[in-house]
């Protein structure tokens, strides 16, 4: 299948500023994507999603950003805290395609708050 | 209220063995997957089970087989354990097939 992927594996950020996350896919026919958080020794924690007729959702401090055109996929966190440190994985789903890569995870971004 | 779950935590296990990881969810979805995470954290989707409808992604070795005994279950069954099989496997559930994902907690794998 093709790739979603990311284009910094790692991120450092001053705590209380803001951090940008992207990812590129590859795949026009997704029409699903979602962040997900992972801390160490967990599982993967849904963040926010966004479905391809639009362009931008925001959560409590968080904001997706979906570009099309180019296929790229943006995870903005306001006022990033400790807590923010993990890794964030983008995915997207190829929609009615099916099978068992309806969920296809880029390679994750590490995202550090430096105190 | 753990709404993925997933026992056990750690699995160490000698190369050959047969080992089974369990998964639980009460979240009332109706389909469940399994992913395996690598050492460099990449994530991959090894199965989904939809409706008795189970869906292998091809690339997945026979030796591991899902077993879903009912809607709220699905165990990964693994035969003659390879060191490569070492890894953090991550059961999920979805309210339908292609709808957000919830993980659980994971299980850490270690062949030896």
């Amino acid at each position: 299948g093709e790739n979603v992927g990311l284009h910094l594996p790692t991120l450092s950020v001053q705590e209380g500023d803001n951090s940008i996350i992207n990812c590129a896919y590859s795949n026009s026919a997704s029409d699903y994507f979602i962040w997900y958080k992972q801390e160490s020794g967990k599982g993967p924690q849904f963040i926010i999603d966004i479905r391809s007729n639009m362009d931008k959702r925001q959560g409590q401090r968080v904001t997706v950003l979906l570009n099309k055109t180019v296929k790229h996929l943006s995870l903005q966190i306001a006022a990033t805290q400790p807590g923010d440190s993990a890794v964030y994985f983008c995915a997207e789903n190829m929609g009615s395609g099916g099978g068992a890569d309806g969920l296809t995870f880029g390679k994750g971004t590490h995202l550090i708050i430096q105190p | 209220d753990t709404a993925v779950s997933q026992t056990p935590k750690y699995l160490v296990t000698q190369m050959g063995n047969d080992k089974s990881i369990k998964c639980e969810q009460n979240l009332g979805h109706d389909t469940m997957y399994w992913y395996k995470q690598d050492s460099k954290k990449f994530l991959k989707i090894m199965f989904s089970y939809n409706n008795k409808e189970l869906i292998i992604n091809e690339t997945v070795p026979n030796r591991f087989s899902p077993k879903s005994p009912d809607k709220a279950h699905l165990n990964l069954h693994i035969n003659s354990l390879e060191l490569g099989d070492s890894a953090v496997y991550f059961c999920a559930s979805s309210p339908r097939f292609e709808e957000t994902q919830y993980f659980g907690p994971g299980t850490r794998l270690l062949v030896l």
